[in-house]
Order: C-alpha cells, then structure tokens, then sequence
C-alpha cells in the first residue's frame, strides 16, 4: 500500500461549490504539507502542519482552509471553489526531528477542475 | 524577493551522454538543497539532498553540486537512459523553517 494517500484522485466541480481534499499517511512523520502545481507555476505550498496542533499558512493559503484531525491526516478545503483554484494538488509528508533527513514524501495527486 | 529559477526549456540529449540541469536561486541561504524526480500526472519523488558545506555528492549515476558561492546546484546524469526521462525540480528550505519552495522543474527527454 502507497504510504501517503490522497482522495479523491480526480473531481471536477462547480463554481462556489465546498469541497475537501483528503490526505492520509502510514509514515509515522509529524510534518504534512499541501501544494498545488500549475503549469510554469511549480509547486506553491498552501499550508502545512508540523503537529495536530500547529497548523500554518504557506504563500497561497487565501481561498483555502486545513484540518489536521490526527497525526495521520490533513485535509484541505476549498469553501467556495473558483476556477482559478483548478490545479493539480499534492499532499506531502516529512520527518526531519528524528531523523535528520529532510525529504519529503509525496502523494499521488488529486486532479481539481472547477467550472 | 526569494527566487528560484529552473531552465524551463525542455533538454533532449542522447543516451549515453551526461545530462546537466541547473537550479540558481537569489535571495537565499539555504541550508540544504534538494532533488526531485516528477513523472507525468504523478508526485515528485525524492532523489538526492546536499548541505551547504558539501560540495559534491553522489548516488549511482546521480551527482548533485552546490556552490553558495554562485547560488547554484547542478544536477547531473552520467549514462543516461530512455527511462531518464522526467521532469527534474529543485527545492531549497527556508532556513530552519522546514518549508520549502520549488523550482518549476527541467523537463528532461533521453533519446534512444
């Protein structure tokens, strides 16, 4: 089984529509990120979380929102989608504390069309 | 601002040759420097890290340079291959903060 999990894998929604990305690992690491990736744009962080109870803004958080409800799992939220928000999505994770190592584990993607 | 730029032309180079693709950024002092391999419709995969005080560093046919001096990292494939092909992205770390910001990637094509 893939160690970091994202569903759905593909949507495609409507204008002003919620909806919830969801993101789960079995890697045991503390530290989960979420990207979104847009041709010649590259990965931009949203927001990340480095406990259940430290969760904090990346560089384009604006129209999204998290919820890390165990150490396991970190969802994202669009609440009111846009099209511009159409974008490839990537849940990541990585375990720097104890290891030392800095590389981060990436999920399958979720592909989000809004129209 | 802090930047990071990746060629964003796509390299074709033939098997067997040695592939190079550059990461420069401004604006930084990363403490580590870090490779990707991203194959299309999937998630980056990591494939090799470099600290600020090693030079060199090496894994197969994978060697990774970082000269802080010239805010530059230079990824190279020695013996390419066909299966070589994917597109290639650099991340540097916002020091100590474990955030990282991302080059948009060298898409990389091994003619057989």
């Amino acid at each position: 089984d893939a160690d970091v999990t994202q569903t759905p894998r593909n949507r495609i929604t409507k204008t002003g529509k919620r909806i919830m990305l969801e993101c789960s690992q079995t890697k045991g690491h503390d530290r989960m990120y979420w990207y979104r990736q847009d041709p010649g744009l590259g990965l931009r962080l949203i927001y990340y979380s480095f406990d259940v109870k430290d969760i904090n803004k990346g560089e384009i958080s604006d129209g999204y929102s998290v919820s890390r409800q165990a150490q396991a799992k970190f969802s994202l939220s669009l609440e009111s989608a846009i099209p511009n928000q159409t974008a490839l999505y990537f849940c990541a994770t990585s375990d720097g504390s104890r290891t030392g190592t800095y590389e981060q584990y990436f999920g399958p993607g979720t592909r989000l069309t809004v129209t | 601002s802090q930047k990071i730029e990746q060629n964003s032309e796509a390299l074709n180079i033939q098997e067997g040759k040695t592939a190079t693709l550059t990461c420069n950024y401004t604006n930084y002092s990363p403490a580590y420097l870090q490779w990707y391999r991203q194959d299309p419709g999937r998630g980056p995969v990591f494939l090799l890290l470099i600290r600020e005080n090693e030079k060199e560093k090496r894994k197969e046919r994978l060697k990774v340079t970082f000269d802080t001096t010239l805010k530059q990292s230079l990824f190279h494939i020695t013996a390419s291959q066909p299966a070589d092909s994917a597109t290639y992205l650099c991340a540097l770390d916002l020091s100590g903060t474990y955030k990282y910001i991302f080059g948009t990637g060298t898409r990389l094509k091994v003619l057989a």
